[in-house]
Order: structure tokens, then C-alpha cells, then sequence
């Protein structure tokens, strides 16, 4: 397995404009996460999906930011507007329901606002 | 609010030594314990873990253990070697997080000296 695939791996945008975060996970993974890492927070949860259905987006920091799931193999994460304060690597990360499984991490997409 | 801290951010090691992370969490309810390991550049991978039911768990170099009294864990690799330099995120899930959501620490930078 190609293990969990996110693109683009490098987005430099300006403030205002919208950003669209894309990953493809595990097949046969049924849970699927979005994470933020910044310096001063380490590996934030954003919003986490089991069997395409959004189950946690507490983390979600604003109105501003979004996250789909329309099937098993296709999520994103949209910022729209992005401001500089956005700028981060975000992650994706997949795992199955079986016990005693983890977490397996995406590259990561690596998010400059201007 | 940090439920789990790496309060070092950076750590130097020789060659050879033992290397000590730790990290602290604060809810009693977390009753799964992880470390992953991150490149540059790449997303976090898993690298060991430990149940709350136990205090030691060892694997090769790596043993991590957990005082569940002191909400304390620490993750010991000997013999310390150049490839183990990483940025090390402890995380834990449990209690009202539930079984899938990792909450994770900021991270400390080991780095291993030849």
C-alpha cells in the first residue's frame, strides 16, 4: 500500500484567497484525522471521521475552515479565507477499528499564507 | 489547555547514552499511551505504546514507562544512536477523548551526537 497520500505537499497563498487540502487514506481504513502542527500547540486534532461521517470537529478553530469526506478514499480540508495565523503543516492520518491499531500519518501539506 | 506536555523542548544526547523523554498529562481518564517519531519533513510514525493496565513496555531500544500515580510517562532509548534524532510526540486517548481521538503533546527534539 501506497500508505496515506495528501497533495499538494507545499501551498504558498495569499490571505483571502481559499485553500484546499487533499488526502487519500489507508484502503480498508475506516477513520480518517486531520491535524494541525504549529510550534507552540505540537499536533492539534482538527476533526476526525469514521466510516465518512464526521464524529468529532471540536478542534476545528473557525467558521473559516471545513472538512469533507464525500467516500471512502477521498477527504479535504478547505480554508476559505485563509489568513497568515493558518500557516502550518497540516496532517492527515488514517487507522482501521481494530484494536490495538494506530494512527498511520500522511507527509503532511505544508500551508504558508501571505 | 495542554492535557499532555512535553515541557523539554530539545534534548542532546552522545552516541551511545541513554536518551530520557517525558511527558505529563493531566486527565486521570486516559488509559492508552503512544510515542510517535517525526523526520523532517515526513508525518509522525508510530513507535511504541503502552496500556494503561501496564507500567512497562519494551521493544528493542525502546521502553516506554507509565506511572499512572504521577500522570507521568517516559520513553527511554538505549543505546542512543544518530538515526534516533527526531522530533518525539507523546499522545494519549481514553476517558471522554474515547478510544480514537490522540490528544498529543508539542513534541522534543532529540538530538543524537556522534
Amino acid at each position: 500500500d501506497a500508505g496515506v497520500i495528501q497533495s499538494p505537499r507545499h501551498e504558498v497563498t495569499e490571505m483571502g484567497q481559499e485553500v484546499t487540502l487533499r488526502c487519500k487514506p489507508i484502503s480498508g481504513h475506516d477513520y480518517l484525522f486531520w491535524y494541525r502542527q504549529t510550534m507552540m500547540r505540537g499536533l492539534e486534532l482538527l476533526i476526525y471521521f469514521n466510516n465518512n461521517v464526521p464524529i468529532d470537529d471540536s478542534g476545528m478553530p473557525e467558521d473559516r475552515f471545513s472538512a469533507k469526506m464525500p467516500n471512502a478514499s477521498f477527504s479535504t480540508l478547505k480554508i476559505q479565507p485563509s489568513e497568515p495565523r493558518d500557516s502550518a503543516v497540516y496532517f492527515c492520518a488514517s487507522r482501521s477499528g481494530l484494536d490495538q491499531e494506530t494512527q498511520y500519518f500522511g507527509p503532511g501539506t505544508r500551508l504558508l499564507v501571505l | 489547555d495542554q492535557q499532555v506536555k512535553q515541557n523539554s523542548p530539545s534534548l542532546s544526547v552522545q552516541e551511545g547514552r541513554i536518551s530520557i523523554l517525558n511527558c505529563d498529562y493531566t486527565n486521570s481518564m486516559f488509559d492508552y499511551f503512544l510515542w510517535y517519531k517525526k523526520y523532517p519533513a515526513e508525518g509522525p510514525t508510530f513507535l511504541i505504546s503502552i496500556s494503561s493496565i501496564k507500567d512497562k513496555n519494551e521493544d528493542g531500544r525502546f521502553t516506554v514507562f507509565l506511572n499512572k500515580s504521577a500522570k507521568h510517562l517516559s520513553l527511554h532509548i538505549v543505546p542512543s544512536q544518530p538515526g534516533d534524532s527526531a522530533v518525539y510526540f507523546c499522545a494519549a486517548s481514553g476517558g471522554l477523548s474515547g478510544t480514537y481521538k490522540y490528544i498529543f503533546g508539542t513534541g522534543t527534539r532529540l538530538k543524537v551526537l556522534a
